[in-house]
This record gives C-alpha cells, sequence and structure tokens, in this order.
C-alpha cells in the first residue's frame, strides 16, 4: 500500500520555466490538497479537489494551476516558475465527507527556482 | 482571519523528560484537532488527534488535552526519546468545509541525550 505518491522528488527550474507536480494516491480518497511548505510558516494551502474533476483556490493560488481529470491523480502545474516559488510542496488527500479526517501527506518535491 | 498559533517554535528537551507543545485557535466552529509528526526528508504524519466532544484522549506515552471554552489544546509527550526528535504539527478544522484545515506554524522539537 503505497499511500500518496509524489513525482519527482526533487527538481531545480530556471526562472520562467514550466513543470508540473504529480500526486497519486491509492486509497480511492475523495479529497486532495497541494500544500506549500516555506521555513516558520507552516503548510499553506495552494488548490484543493473534493472529487474528479473539481479543483478550488486555497489560500496562495496564484502562479499555479491544477487539474483533477482522474480521482486517484492531482496534478499542479507552474507555468512560469519564479523564485518565489521554491519551496518544498506536500500533496495530501483525504477520505472526504468533511474535514474531519485526518490528511494523509506524501513525502513532499523540492523544487528549486533559480 | 482564522488562524491556530502554536509555540514554542523550538524545545529542547532531556531524554527521559515530558514535552508539551500548545495551540490556540480562532474558530469556535472548529471541533477536530489532530497533530502531525514530520521527520527529516518526509511528510507530516498523524500521531494523535482530538474531537471535541472530548477533553482528552491519550495513545501510549502521547496524550492531547483540549480546552474548548479557552480554544486552546495541547500535545504532551512523557518519557521522551530520540526517536521523538522532529517537527511537529498541530491542526484545527470543522466539518463544514473541505478547505478549512489550518495548520500551526510547527514545533522542532530536539531530545537531548
Amino acid at each position: 500500500n503505497a499511500g500518496v505518491t509524489q513525482t519527482p522528488k526533487f527538481r531545480v527550474l530556471k526562472t520562467g520555466q514550466s513543470m508540473t507536480l504529480l500526486c497519486a494516491q491509492d486509497m480511492n480518497h475523495e479529497y486532495m490538497y497541494w500544500y506549500r511548505q516555506d521555513p516558520g510558516m507552516g503548510l499553506r494551502l495552494i488548490h484543493y479537489s473534493v472529487g474528479e474533476g473539481t479543483t478550488a483556490k486555497g489560500e496562495v493560488p496564484d502562479g499555479y494551476n491544477v487539474s483533477r481529470l482522474k480521482k486517484q491523480n492531482f496534478l499542479l502545474g507552474l507555468e512560469s516558475a519564479a523564485p518565489s516559488q521554491t519551496s518544498v510542496y506536500f500533496c495530501a488527500s483525504n477520505p472526504g465527507g468533511g474535514s474531519n479526517q485526518p490528511q494523509h501527506f506524501g513525502d513532499g518535491t523540492r523544487l528549486s527556482i533559480l | 482571519g482564522e488562524n491556530v498559533e502554536q509555540h514554542p517554535s523550538t524545545l529542547s528537551v532531556q531524554e527521559g523528560d515530558s514535552a508539551v507543545i500548545k495551540c490556540t485557535y480562532s474558530d469556535s466552529a472548529s471541533n477536530y484537532f489532530p497533530w502531525y509528526k514530520q521527520e527529516l526528508g518526509k511528510g507530516p504524519q498523524l500521531i494523535i488527534d482530538i474531537r471535541s466532544n472530548v477533553g482528552e484522549k491519550k495513545d501510549q506515552r502521547i496524550a492531547v488535552t483540549l480546552n474548548k471554552t479557552a480554544k486552546h489544546f495541547s500535545l504532551h509527550i512523557t518519557e521522551t526519546q530520540p526517536e521523538d526528535s522532529a517537527v511537529y504539527f498541530c491542526a484545527a478544522s470543522k466539518a463544514s468545509s473541505a478547505s478549512k484545515i489550518i495548520f500551526g506554524s510547527g514545533t522542532r522539537l530536539s531530545i537531548r541525550p
């Protein structure tokens, strides 16, 4: 049982480049989330999805796009990377039916923008 | 806006002693309070949670207490061991909104041998 898997684990980009981060979960969870983690700021929600084909903005959505074409996958895209997007990105999933369920996190993608 | 304040940001305790981390939440409608442990290079993992109809919950060396009136909750780790060294996050959420899972800023716990 893999849980939540994030790809890639590390990436270095140049300013202006684009890339997609992939999150896959094998727990049949309805809800999926993308967070960024910066020193001293905890986890901030970028975008989330409450089901296949749905997405919504979180606390810090600017500069990112997402897609949930399949229930098990949640993609995070950076169209034109900026140094301010250097961070560790975590994907999480949740069974759904309200937020009173624990989040299941992946091990993160460490992204550096030069 | 809604937020969760977590203190202290860093904590160093002697092995075998107890550690306490405290969180305060602002949204009185919050009714679920999980705690996560994040080890180096890993994602946060749930270690214990408590719901608003319970004042205290224990799981071996870990306990969580909740004071709804004061809107604060605490994590207690007794008989600390080296493997307890990690970053701990508290969170608060309510069932009415899928996105309203608010995390504290984290506490880096170090256990001195």
